[in-house]
């Protein structure tokens, strides 16, 4: 069993819906937890940084944590088609900076 | 502000060989990691890099190894090289280790060994 599972999706939603994106984790040391967004062939833009439990919101992102249920999500609000592409969570025990345990991303496609 | 940048683009190898790849940390970063990203996959942890040591390193065998020198660059090398190795290596840069600073990617590196 991987440490953090994400489903792969694709999801795919209509121009203007929320996007809900989540991840589990059996690692009870995740402290730092992170939202990449990925478009195909390009590396990961960092969209969003939270540490321990707790709700964060920036624009039209909002990420909530829950450590006693080992679970992370991302919504997207008012999703437009340049949202479409691969977000990935990912974790670190120790600190943002040092190594990051990864899911397997989640395929987003946002219809016009 | 310089973002991560890495070099070459793509290139292609044949199994046995050796590849180095390149990577120069965004500005005002003095530590880099790496990742190799299989395709329809999440990255995967390779190691990292502060004061030109090896900070920390994933499940990946010796023929991976790595440098990083003064200006804060670092070198990803890979010897014999083999079909699985076929991947997007990724370079992160970050401030110090456990500042609290977030990791930023480069566009990576495409490796396809044949």
């Amino acid at each position: 069993q991987k440490e953090v599972e994400q489903d792969p999706g694709p999801l795919s939603v209509p121009e203007g819906a929320i996007v809900s994106l989540n991840c589990t984790y059996s690692n009870s040391a995740f402290q730092y937890f992170m939202w990449y967004r990925q478009y195909s062939r390009k590396g990961p833009e960092l969209l969003m940084y939270t540490y321990s439990s707790g709700n964060k919101e920036d624009g039209r992102f909002t990420a909530q944590v829950d450590k006693s249920s080992k679970y992370i999500s991302l919504f997207i609000r008012d999703s437009q088609p340049s949202d479409s592409a691969t977000y990935l969570c990912a974790m670190s025990a120790t600190a943002a900076g040092n190594k990051l345990t990864f899911g397997g991303g989640t395929r987003v496609l946002v219809k016009p | 502000e310089t973002g991560v940048t890495q070099s070459p683009t793509h290139l292609i190898k044949t199994r046995g060989q050796q590849v180095t790849l390149r990577c120069s940390s965004q500005s005002g970063h003095n530590t880099v990691s790496w990742y190799q990203q299989a395709l329809g996959q999440g990255p995967q942890f390779i190691f990292q890099y502060y004061r030109e040591e090896e900070n920390g390193r994933g499940n990946f065998p010796p023929r991976f190894s790595g440098l990083q020198f003064p200006n804060y660059s670092s070198e990803l090398n890979v010897n014999a090289l083999e079909l699985d190795d076929s991947a997007l290596y990724l370079c992160a840069s970050s401030s110090p280790p456990g500042s609290g600073g977030e990791q930023y990617f480069g566009p990576g590196t495409r490796l396809t060994v044949t």
